[in-house]
């Protein structure tokens, strides 16, 4: 299975909701990512977790909240948004080897479309 | 600064003719490059991957290059077809003592028939 996947595919929610993106891999990989893209714009990085631990948050508003429940899952908690994050949100894993060079290729998903009304 | 730049921002070609992508980078200390193909509203799709000893790669229709000298890649797309119509992302890794990744801004490719 050489797949990521993401649900739900597209989200409408209104400011004051909470809800939750879910990504999903089953290649065994140790690092997960969380992007922000804006049409036209290429992926922002938001969130790395390294065996399942939060090893890098870019500076992200609170509202947004990342979980890695177990290796292969990672979740996206939302709450609180504003218009202005409508964007695609993607999911992306990849294997944790610093030390070998070109193996952290990163998997992506097919993202979550969000829509903030 | 770490900063990768595409060229052209966006290129219009008719289908079955050739189109080379360009990225330049200025990265350091190098790790790896590499091109997705992202279509609208898609996840970036892996196209090559490229370490610094390498210097081409090819997938089916696409060979990327890359000089690691002049810290310039390109992608070299054959006999384009109207599905190669997305965006060309070069994305660039480098490692200080942990990976970082910056993304290029793109370029859109449109191919008519």
């Amino acid at each position: 299975d050489t797949e990521v996947t993401q649900t739900p595919k597209h989200l409408v929610m209104g400011m004051t909701n909470k809800k939750s993106l879910k990504c999903e891999q089953h290649m065994g990989h140790r690092a997960m990512y969380w992007y922000k893209q804006k049409a036209k714009k290429p992926p922002e990085l938001m969130f790395v977790y390294s065996y399942e631990k939060l090893s890098i948050n870019e500076s992200v508003p609170s509202r947004f909240s990342p979980e890695c429940p177990n290796s292969s899952l990672l979740n996206l908690h939302l709450h609180a948004l504003q218009p202005e994050d409508s964007a695609l949100y993607l999911c992306a894993s990849s294997q944790v080897n610093p030390r070998i060079l070109g193996k952290n290729e990163q998997f992506f998903g097919p993202g979550t479309r969000l829509t903030v009304l | 600064k770490n900063q990768v730049e595409q060229s052209p921002q966006s290129l219009i070609i008719l289908e079955g003719k050739n189109c080379t992508l360009q990225c330049n980078y200025t990265v350091s200390p190098f790790s790896n490059l590499r091109w997705y193909k992202q279509d609208t509203g898609r996840g970036p799709v892996s196209l090559t991957i490229m370490t610094f000893s390498e210097n081409t790669k090819s997938n089916g229709r696409y060979t990327a290059t890359l000089d690691a000298d002049t810290k310039q890649s390109s992608l070299h797309i054959t006999a384009s077809q109207l599905s190669d119509s997305a965006s060309y992302i070069c994305v660039v890794s480098f490692n200080t003592g942990g990976f970082k990744t910056i993304f290029g801004a793109g370029t859109r490719l449109f191919v008519k028939a």
